[in-house]
């Protein structure tokens, strides 16, 4: 399995909603990645996990909440969030220690309402 | 923490021609150089990547340069086809570590 697989692929959600977005690979990567993408712009580092542990924070907003509970495994807890929240959020993995073999998830495409 | 300039920022071409697009890096001890394209509504997809030990690489109608002492790499297409249009964008390591940060994107048209 080569895959990040990212659930949901669209999420709408209100803004007193608590909603997760879920990231998976089986590809033994022990670096994990939260990106948020706006439309035609690059995609912005949020968050990195290294050996399930939270190693970078970007200065993300307490509304959004990730969490690793395995080496498998990235959930990002939403809650409250903005309508200038809506974006493509991005998972990404890559084995530890290096940025080669980057693997990018299909995204969620998040509105908020 | 490293910081990655791009430009162009849109390129249009005629079928045929080639595109360049450059990037220039500040972090001196950044090692790795991908590039990525990404067709629209569609996640980045890798098309080329270059390590700081070599200063060229080429697959089939794309290259990427590298000049570590400028601190700046390039992607070259050659005999660009309409397929070829997407936002192309690169990324360079974040703090020496392994989370890349990417360039502000190359919008590229190639009209035939």
């Amino acid at each position: 399995d080569t895959e990040v697989t990212q659930t949901p692929k669209h999420l709408v959600m209100g803004m007193t909603n608590k909603k997760s977005l879920k990231c998976e690979q089986h590809m033994g990567h022990r670096a994990m990645y939260w990106y948020k993408q706006k439309a035609k712009k690059p995609p912005e580092l949020m968050f990195v996990y290294s050996y399930e542990k939270l190693s970078i924070n970007e200065s993300v907003p307490s509304r959004f909440s990730p969490e690793c509970p395995n080496s498998s495994l990235l959930n990002l807890h939403l809650h409250a969030l903005q309508p200038e929240d809506s974006a493509l959020y991005l998972c990404a993995s890559t084995p530890l220690g290096q940025s080669y073999g980057y693997t990018f998830g299909s995204g969620t495409r998040l509105t908020v309402v | 923490g490293e910081n990655v300039e791009q430009h162009p920022s849109t390129l249009s071409v005629q079928e045929g021609d080639s595109a360049v697009i450059k990037c220039t890096y500040s972090d001196s001890a950044s090692n790795y150089f991908p590039w990525y394209k990404q067709e629209l509504g569609k996640r980045p997809q890798l098309i080329i990547d270059i390590r700081s030990n070599v200063g060229e690489k080429k697959d089939q109608r794309i290259a990427v340069t590298l000049n570590k002492t400028a601190k700046h790499f390039s992607l070259h297409i050659t005999e660009t086809q309409p397929e070829d249009s997407a936002v192309y964008f690169c990324a360079a390591p974040y703090q020496a570590g392994t989370a890349l940060i990417f360039g502000k994107g190359t919008t590229l048209s190639v009209s035939s």
